[in-house]
């Protein structure tokens, strides 16, 4: 079974900085694109990030880019979301997705239960 | 950006009843779509990929259809556990989501 197990969220202030991680399980991790999208309580859903099996590429959407960055580590089954500069228009639930590939892009066939990150002073 | 609009907003139905719910995009997207559900304090789960192909463990009432613009989630007849809110992803270019249509009894 799939599982995706998201961590890392708090209380931070604006212009600070957090990091989640996303651990995976029952799956190969490697062979996967993975995401990060989000979602203001009570609201709908935003695309964050997506990051290749490699780490050779990696997308953002932009009033992320320059402030967020994504990474993984094949051997831990890790994906880790970097986030700086947090404003408080970044205050939502963070889930990590696995991204199901297709030649144009991705959907997210599956989802961690999410980590709520609140920026605020 | 390409912007998803769902309609209704808001359906309320019966158990056992028929529900049609719509997404259009503000451009061509091809069959590049998705339809999630999303359960109280849930995650979305994955409905229907390709505008047309059930994911994995999808119950055969759950069916999508349409191209280019136009595309529609049927629920042929509701059961209990259907009731939640419906969200519609393109992934022709980049990524978005409409807004949701909450199915209610």
């Amino acid at each position: 079974e799939v599982q995706l197990v998201e961590s890392g969220g708090g209380l931070v202030q604006p212009g600070g900085s957090l990091r989640l991680s996303c651990a995976a399980s029952g799956f190969t991790f490697s062979d996967y694109y993975m995401s990060w999208v989000r979602q203001v309580p009570g609201k709908g859903l935003e695309w964050v990030a997506n990051i290749k099996q490699d780490e050779r590429v990696q997308t953002y959407r932009d009033s992320v880019k320059g402030r967020f960055s994504t990474s993984r580590d094949n051997a831990k089954n890790t994906l880790f979301l970097h986030m700086a500069s947090l404003r408080g228009e970044d205050t939502a639930v963070y889930y990590c997705a696995r991204c199901r590939y297709s030649p144009r892009g991705c959907c997210f066939d599956s989802w961690g239960q999410g980590t709520l990150v609140t920026v605020s002073s | 950006e390409i912007v998803m609009t769902q309609s209704p907003a808001t359906l309320s139905v019966s158990p056992g009843e028929r529900a049609t719910l719509t997404c259009r995009a503000s451009q061509y997207i091809g069959s590049n779509l998705a339809w999630y559900q999303q359960q109280s304090g849930q995650a979305p789960r994955l409905l229907i990929y390709d505008a047309s192909t059930r994911a994995t463990g999808v119950p055969a009432r759950f069916s999508g259809s349409g191209s280019g613009t136009e595309f529609t989630l049927t629920i042929s007849s509701l059961q209990s556990e259907d009731f939640a809110i419906y969200y519609c992803q393109q992934y022709e270019w980049w990524y978005t989501f409409g807004l949701g249509t909450k199915l209610e009894i």
